[in-house]
């Protein structure tokens, strides 16, 4: 149990596109959801944590204009890396929490590389 | 400030040896405690969580970790390591209450000799 499911694995796109990323919970219901970033050889450093029906909660330094999360239903968190450049280039993973209190259960990542 | 410090980069073992990750935390209070496993291009597997209760922690893959809240230390050991075994393994700390953000440590990564 507690799957999450994250899409798409890898991605390469040109500079100045946007790049949609998902994170669904496959067998429970996940009120909240967190989105990570992980440069080669260190750890994850959280972006935002997506709230169902509300806006995210973003770390300090990131940018919410740069990184649209949108989390519409119970089992779905979405990341849309908006006008993305080289830089942005790195390892997105996400998580999901089944509730208060519960252990956050994770995705595969998904490899983003923008040329 | 709350911090994770997990003090070895990287550590080769035998198979069959022994192994202990050792992670330290800084936290107000008694946090959540969580060990993760990393493989290559992969997202986080959890080994074992630790959240109130006996301090010594059973998880998957015949991995164990132990609670000192005097030594503000949550180590991982494995009695006797496989090859499969190798992997990044990463320590996290979790605040109580609506956040329950985690806090990662850098990162151990284990390397398992024939």
């Amino acid at each position: 149990g507690a799957v999450v499911s994250q899409h798409p694995s890898w991605v390469i796109c040109k500079s100045g596109t946007s790049v949609k990323i998902e994170c669904r919970s496959l067998d429970f219901q996940a009120t909240t959801m967190f989105w990570y970033r992980q440069f080669p050889k260190q750890s994850l450093m959280l972006m935002a944590t997506s709230n169902e029906g509300s806006k995210a909660t973003y770390e300090q330094g990131v940018e919410k204009d740069k990184f649209l999360i949108n989390h519409a239903s119970l089992t779905l968190s979405t990341l849309t890396v908006t006008s993305a450049h080289p830089e942005d280039s790195s390892f997105y993973i996400c998580s999901a929490r089944p509730q208060e209190g519960q252990p956050q259960h994770f995705g595969d990542g998904t490899r983003l590389s923008i040329l | 400030a709350q911090s994770v410090t997990q003090p070895d980069i990287h550590i080769t073992v035998s198979e069959g040896a022994s192994l202990e990750l050792r992670c330290n935390y800084s936290y107000g209070a008694t946090p959540y405690l969580f060990w993760y496993v990393q493989s290559p291009g992969q997202g986080l597997q959890l080994l074992l969580k630790y959240f109130s209760g006996d301090t010594l922690v059973q998880g998957i893959k015949g991995f164990e970790a132990e609670f000192k809240r005097s030594q503000s230390s949550f180590n991982l050991r494995k009695p006797s390591v496989h090859w499969s075994d190798a992997a990044e393994y990463f320590c996290a700390v979790g605040a109580r209450g609506a956040t329950n953000k985690l806090i990662f440590g850098t990162g151990t990564l284990l390397a398992v000799q024939p």
